[in-house]
């Protein structure tokens, strides 16, 4: 079965760090581009980051940039996020996401994880 | 990067069609073919549901079209179930290499 399992959300404090992963399983993850995109409380979706199928291209949302790494581990089929500076306004769901552009990226994705939940708080 | 502009809410009685519209600028929706729709119930992870603007992953019903012109792209459902009720996301490349999402419109079957 094809999917994508996150972890590592939790309640931080302002300021603080947090490292999400994103567990691939029943594809070659290795092929493929990720995303990040997440999801405030009652909100909307919104991208976060991209990165290519061999780790040497990333994008970000100017929300995080600079604050936020988007990485991958493909002998351990892993995605994951850093976040660093964190701020009331990064709490949300977080959703790791394949890019159904297996070469190339095409930004629509079709795989989802079920997401994991970022809460940035005093 | 400004949100794609979509209608807050939209509704349809079953058996009926409906088009929900996705409004960017030639920076992103109307300079590429890039745009996606997404179905999203609550609680739930959302779904591919069109494509490079038109384009239906297998196993999404051909009641679900998806097209453009200009800078707007639209998402038509027609046949309306009650399944078909949830929040609906569309999403664009941008020339600045990012991908930016619409507001999101719920779709309510009478």
């Amino acid at each position: 079965e094809v999917q994508l399992v996150e972890s590592g959300g939790g309640l931080v404090q302002p300021g603080e760090s947090l490292r999400l992963s994103c567990a691939a399983s029943g594809f070659t993850f290795s092929s493929y581009w990720m995303h990040w995109v997440r999801q405030a409380p009652g909100k909307g979706l919104v991208w976060v980051s991209r990165i290519n199928s061999d780790g040497s291209s990333t994008s970000y949302a100017d929300s995080v940039k600079g604050r936020f790494t988007i990485s991958r581990d493909n002998a351990k089929n892993t995605l994951y996020l850093q976040m660093n500076s964190l701020r009331a306004e990064d709490t949300a769901v977080y959703y790791c996401a394949r890019d159904r552009g297996a070469v190339t990226g095409s930004d629509a994705f079709d795989i989802w994880g079920q997401g994991t939940m970022v809460t940035v708080s005093s | 990067q400004s949100a794609l502009t979509q209608p807050a809410s939209v509704s349809g009685s079953p058996g009926q069609s409906i088009t929900i519209s996705c409004t960017g600028t030639s920076s992103d929706v109307g300079g590429y073919n890039y745009v996606s729709w997404y179905q999203q119930h609550p609680g739930k992870a959302p779904k591919l549901m069109i494509y490079e603007v038109s384009n239906r992953p297998s196993g999404v019903p051909d009641r679900f079209s998806g097209s453009k012109s200009g800078n707007t792209a639209s998402l038509t459902i027609s046949g309306l179930q009650a399944e078909d009720e949830a929040d609906y996301y569309c999403s664009s490349y941008t020339s600045i290499s990012t991908l930016v999402f619409g507001g999101g419109t719920k779709l309510t079957v009478l």
